[in-house]
């Protein structure tokens, strides 16, 4: 399977404690973006990623959330000091063009439960 | 924030009728996309619409845009129990370097 994969599925953790998830992309995307999606939703956008430079951070993306995309491939989102209101589904997705945007390739996405 | 305003927010019908969702958005868009996602999945593309495209038509999926109105239709026709799932608008601007997705239509397909 050659699309978008994010890893773990699933997160359950206790607050306050750090949680990191990790999307692989399709190779050769230069585009990859986090979204943050909660229920009766639709994703939010967190962040994006042109290679491994990170382009626009939202508001929602507070000082307790960094993602980083070291070598323009994989990218990793990390949340310290998790909180219950961060409880949600994380989204992946890339995009192999890198003018305004087109078709997003979607990972099935990390669920987090902070408890 | 969310550009796109999906109507109604859910929706049963009998198998093999047809569907019809409809999107509103605020500003001038360049492309408006519809996805789909099944119950906790990812999302899946669609279809894509350019501000100057009126219609387009993908297997049994039509969408329409009028940007005098800011809105735009998904129809499925001969809908499948498959069909069952949340599908969502999408849309990016010349302004912006993302795209903004609605809140989403719940579609449930009855047997």
């Amino acid at each position: 399977d050659t699309g978008v994969s994010q890893d773990p599925r699933h997160k359950i953790t206790k607050r306050g404690q750090n949680v990191t998830f990790r999307c692989d992309p399709i190779s050769e995307h230069n585009r990859l973006y986090w979204y943050r999606q909660t229920l009766g939703q639709g994703p939010e956008f967190l962040t994006y990623f042109q290679n491994e430079a990170q382009l626009e951070k939202s508001r929602l993306l507070s000082d307790r959330f960094s993602a980083e995309r070291p070598k323009g491939s994989f990218s990793t989102l990390e949340i310290q000091r998790t909180e219950q209101g961060d409880s949600a589904m994380y989204l992946c997705a890339s995009s192999p063009l890198v003018r305004v945007q087109e078709t997003q390739y979607f990972g099935p996405g990390t669920r987090l439960l902070v408890l | 924030s969310q550009q796109g305003e999906e109507d109604p927010q859910a929706l049963s019908i009998q198998e093999g009728e047809n569907a019809t969702m409809n999107c509103s958005y605020k500003t001038s868009i360049n492309n408006l996309q519809w996805y789909r996602q099944n119950s906790g999945r990812g999302l899946v593309h669609l279809i894509l619409i350019r501000s100057n495209e009126r219609e387009k038509h993908s297997g049994r999926l039509r969408v329409t845009l009028d940007t005098s109105k800011k809105s735009s239709s998904l129809l499925i026709t001969a809908s499948r129990a498959a069909d069952t799932a949340s599908y969502f608008c999408a849309t990016d601007s010349w302004r912006d370097d993302k795209i903004i997705f609605g809140k989403g239509t719940r579609l449930h397909i009855l047997p």
